[in-house]
Parts: structure tokens; C-alpha cells; sequence
């Protein structure tokens, strides 16, 4: 079945450590995007991509990175977590720019 | 720029009552507005989009670009409509086509 996977789903972990929240479709869609949704529930873009080997800043800065090696996969990455990181990250896709967006059911980190 | 303004963060209303929730945009061209729900500890996911001019769950959304406006409404308030509710507005012109949210309204349906 066509969906957008996100994992780990939960994630607890120390500051300083390195981590990288999974997302992938099997929806065909080129477009992907991750949003911040932060505790009082505000949705912010920061990273988007159009394609392979094409990736793009959103809106709202954030330290972290993402990568499109491939069309279903979209990771992002944070190299060195802290407290000010602790968020819901939310994966999105969509067949066209501007169109209806898809969403994981999101990764919830808390960084220690 | 383009923005998305969702003045009430918090609305309650009793069940059987008509039920708005006000989404304000500004942007330079022809939007694309959205609604999308996330209904508790389920995903975010499109509840209706003007250009489709339907109505789902009863919920109903009108473009009104006079007032630059795109309210959603529902005559009569069910108590499953409690949800977290966003506005979202895309632009193909100019962003390149990114969608920007509103912060988002939090239904509370009462029995």
C-alpha cells in the first residue's frame, strides 16, 4: 500500500549525539519535506526537496541537514543534539509543487 | 511573503452548533488553500481544498479573495470533529510551490 514511513517514532537521547529521523514513500512522489512542529503545535518548514540530489532550506532555519539519494528516501540528520532540538519532526511528500501533502505519522525527539 | 493567519488557537463549541474557524492569508497572486486535520494521536492529513469546492464531513471551506479569506464552517459540530485544525496555503507563482501553515486551531467539541 502507498504511504509515508517514518521512523523511529520515538526518540530519547543525550545532548550531543548524532542523530538521523527516517522517512520514506512508496507513493512515487518526487516533492518532499520535512516540517517542525513545535510544542505549541506551529508548523514550520526546514527542509524541502524536489528531486534527487536536489535538496533545499525551508522556511524556519534549523541545524540540521537532510539528503535525497534516492526518490523514496528522505533523511535528516542532526550531527550534535541538544535541548533546543526536542520537537516533532514531521515527513510530508506530495505529486506536485503546491499540491495536497502526505504526512508520516512523525518523530517525536527529546534531547536530554 | 506569503502568510497564514488563524486568529483563535483555541475554539469550543457545544455539539449540534454551528462551528468557523477562521483562516486569513495574504499572498501575492492565486493561492492554493488548504485544510488539513490531525485528530488525536492520528497524522496530519487533508481534510478539503478549495479548488476541489467539496464538502467532507460536512465541513465546507469558501475562497473569498475580496477578504483574502478561506473560513471553514460546519452547520452542525459533531463531537469526533474534535481535532487540532490547519490552514495552509501554497503558491505556485512565487515559493516555489512550498505550502506555509497556519498555527494551527484546536476544536473542542462538547457533548
Amino acid at each position: 500500500e502507498a504511504d509515508i514511513y517514518q521512523t523511529p517514532r520515538y526518540l530519547v537521547i543525550g545532548t550531543g549525539k548524532k542523530i538521523t529521523l527516517e522517512c520514506s514513500q512508496t507513493m512515487g512522489h518526487d516533492k518532499m519535506y520535512w516540517y517542525q512542529q513545535d510544542p505549541g503545535m506551529e508548523l514550520h518548514l526546514i527542509h524541502y526537496s524536489y528531486g534527487v540530489n536536489s535538496t533545499e532550506k525551508g522556511d524556519l532555519s534549523s541545524e540540521s541537514t537532510v539528503s535525497r539519494i534516492r526518490t523514496e528516501h528522505f533523511p535528516l540528520t542532526l550531527e550534535s543534539a541538544r535541548p533546543s532540538h526536542t520537537s516533532q519532526y514531521l515527513c510530508a511528500s506530495s505529486k506536485n509543487a503546491g499540491g495536497e501533502l502526505f504526512f508520516g505519522e512523525g518523530s517525536r525527539l527529546t534531547v536530554l | 511573503a506569503q502568510r497564514v493567519t488563524q486568529p483563535e488557537k483555541l475554539l469550543s463549541v457545544f455539539k449540534g452548533a454551528p462551528v468557523e474557524l477562521k483562516c486569513n492569508y495574504s499572498y501575492s497572486g492565486s493561492p492554493e488553500l488548504f485544510w488539513y486535520v490531525q485528530y488525536s494521536r492520528q497524522r496530519l492529513q487533508l481534510l478539503l481544498r478549495h479548488i476541489s469546492r467539496e464538502s467532507i464531513k460536512g465541513f465546507t471551506a469558501d475562497l473569498n479573495k475580496g477578504e483574502t479569506s478561506f473560513h471553514l464552517k460546519k452547520p452542525f459540530a459533531q463531537e469526533e470533529d474534535s481535532a487540532m485544525y490547519y490552514c495552509a496555503l501554497s503558491g505556485l507563482n512565487t515559493n516555489a510551490g512550498k505550502s506555509t501553515f497556519g498555527d494551527g486551531t484546536t476544536l473542542t467539541v462538547k457533548p
